[in-house]
């Protein structure tokens, strides 16, 4: 069954570093998303990406995020200088469609720690 | 999107069917009822949605009241494995619109 996949399991950066976070979604899926979850909260979401640009992005994704598809393949988050507080799980997923179906399949994530 | 209601927290003895209940008495008519569930840390994994009717798939099923203003999502068999904070989210679908996810039902399923 295809999948949506994360990479790194786990990234550690030091504050004021920036840290790129990759995704592979699945493969005929047209629709791509950005969530985080801080331990112990709720799962917030960051951003949605359609047709190469944002379609929708949430006031937690401010000027030090950003979101790029560099290939066919790949969609990648860039934190441009992290903060302690961006410590969190980061869950990349996908959808097909915007119809009835278009339910969002999520990836096994990224536990960001920002020391 | 409409605000949802869940209790926090519920037991199920495994086997027995697990029945979530949500309140969404402000969801239009244009607005779906999706059910997603979390292991853990795990990424969010969708389980099933409905407009109006009540649906079923190889994993729950999903009632929903005439009035929709609430729903049940039902586990016929709980397993352990099915132990998970669960999450009713009412959307508009048809846009690539956002997932918002309130805090869930933490089901814990025991022996």
């Amino acid at each position: 069954e295809p999948e949506v996949t994360q990479t790194p399991s786990h990234q550690v950066t030091q504050m004021g570093q920036e840290v790129v976070l990759r995704c592979v979604p699945i493969s005929n899926h047209l629709y791509f998303y950005w969530y985080r979850q801080i331990l112990g909260q709720k799962v917030e979401f960051l951003v949605s990406f359609y047709n190469n640009e944002i379609s929708e992005k949430s006031e937690i994704f401010d000027d030090q995020f950003s979101v790029e598809r560099p290939d066919g393949s790949n969609f990648t988050l860039k934190i441009r200088s992290t903060k302690l507080e961006d410590s969190a799980m980061c869950f990349c997923a996908s959808s097909f469609d915007r119809g009835p179906f278009n339910e969002q399949f999520f990836g096994p994530g990224t536990r960001l720690t920002v020391l | 999107d409409a605000k949802t209601t869940q209790p926090t927290s519920m037991d199920c003895a495994e086997g027995r069917a697990a029945n979530l209940p949500c309140n969404h008495s402000t969801i239009s008519g244009n607005e779906y009822v999706y059910w997603y569930r979390q292991i853990h840390s795990q990424g969010p994994q969708y389980i099933i949605h409905g407009l109006k009717n009540n649906e079923t798939n190889e994993m729950a099923s999903l009632i929903i009241t005439e009035d929709r203003k609430s729903s049940t999502l039902i586990l016929p068999h709980a397993t352990l494995r099915d132990t998970a904070v669960y999450y009713c989210i009412v959307r508009v679908t048809g846009t690539a619109s956002k997932l918002t996810f309130g805090t869930g039902t933490r089901l814990q399923v025991t022996l």
